[in-house]
């Protein structure tokens, strides 16, 4: 089955500064690669999806970008905000193929914004 | 839209005992899956659900059960309670009708206390 790594565990960085968070995969087939924000005592909120035709795709401040030779993915925060703080998590799916709602999940990245 | 609901959001079991939890998801998605979350194994997938048929299982023991009705809300049970079953438990909706995986929505989860 699928593996997902998923690196820093935890990342501090200045307000204003950029965060990165990079993750891998163990799967060729698997095509759709979500990122989600979890706040505590919430459930995970997506902030932004990517799929394997597309290699970078930006939303305001979140960019992901993704090399599949490598297997791999990573998510861009610029401009980092208190607000960001919070555990992201980074998954991947579609190796089954048709009607695959299965999410392989890494390990979260707990990520501290310093004011 | 209203997002995925869950009910209830804590519980606190003893060993031996049964637990049922309810997930309704977005309006119009078809597809619930449910995920279990703790400190030591991250989120794993459970299940599943996609016109009342489960799609697909993750590697959980039989103990672990669900199912979805004609309006696509679903519950999971799980039997004969475990310390280790503690956990937050996620349910996620999509459209589930696409050739591919579909964005999931989580909800807030519901904790679950085995004592």
């Amino acid at each position: 089955g699928e593996n997902v790594e998923q690196h820093p565990s935890t990342l501090s960085v200045q307000e204003g500064d950029s965060a990165v968070i990079k993750c891998t995969y163990s799967d060729s087939a698997s095509n759709y690669f979500p990122w989600y924000k979890q706040e505590l005592g919430k459930g995970p909120q997506l902030i932004i999806d990517i799929r394997s035709n597309v290699g970078e795709k930006k939303d305001q401040r979140i960019a992901v970008t993704l090399n599949k030779t490598a297997k791999h993915f990573s998510l861009h925060i610029t401009e980092t905000q208190p607000e960001d703080s919070a555990v992201y998590f980074c998954a991947a799916s579609g190796e089954l193929g048709f009607g695959n709602e299965k999410l392989t999940f890494g390990t979260g990245t707990r990520l501290t914004i310093i004011p | 839209k209203a997002g995925v609901t869950q009910t209830p959001r804590y519980l606190i079991k003893t060993r031996g005992q049964q637990v049922t939890l309810s997930c309704s998801p977005i309006s119009g998605h078809r597809s619930v899956s449910w995920y279990q979350q703790t400190p030591g194994q991250g989120l794993q997938f459970l299940f599943e659900y996609f016109s009342e048929t489960q799609r697909n299982k993750g590697n959980f023991p039989g103990r672990f059960s669900g199912r979805q009705f004609s309006n696509s809300r679903s519950e999971m049970n799980v039997s004969t309670l475990e310390l280790g079953d503690s956990a937050l438990y996620l349910c996620a909706s999509s459209l589930g009708t696409s050739g591919t995986t579909d964005t999931q929505y989580f909800g807030p989860g519901t904790r679950l206390t085995v004592l």
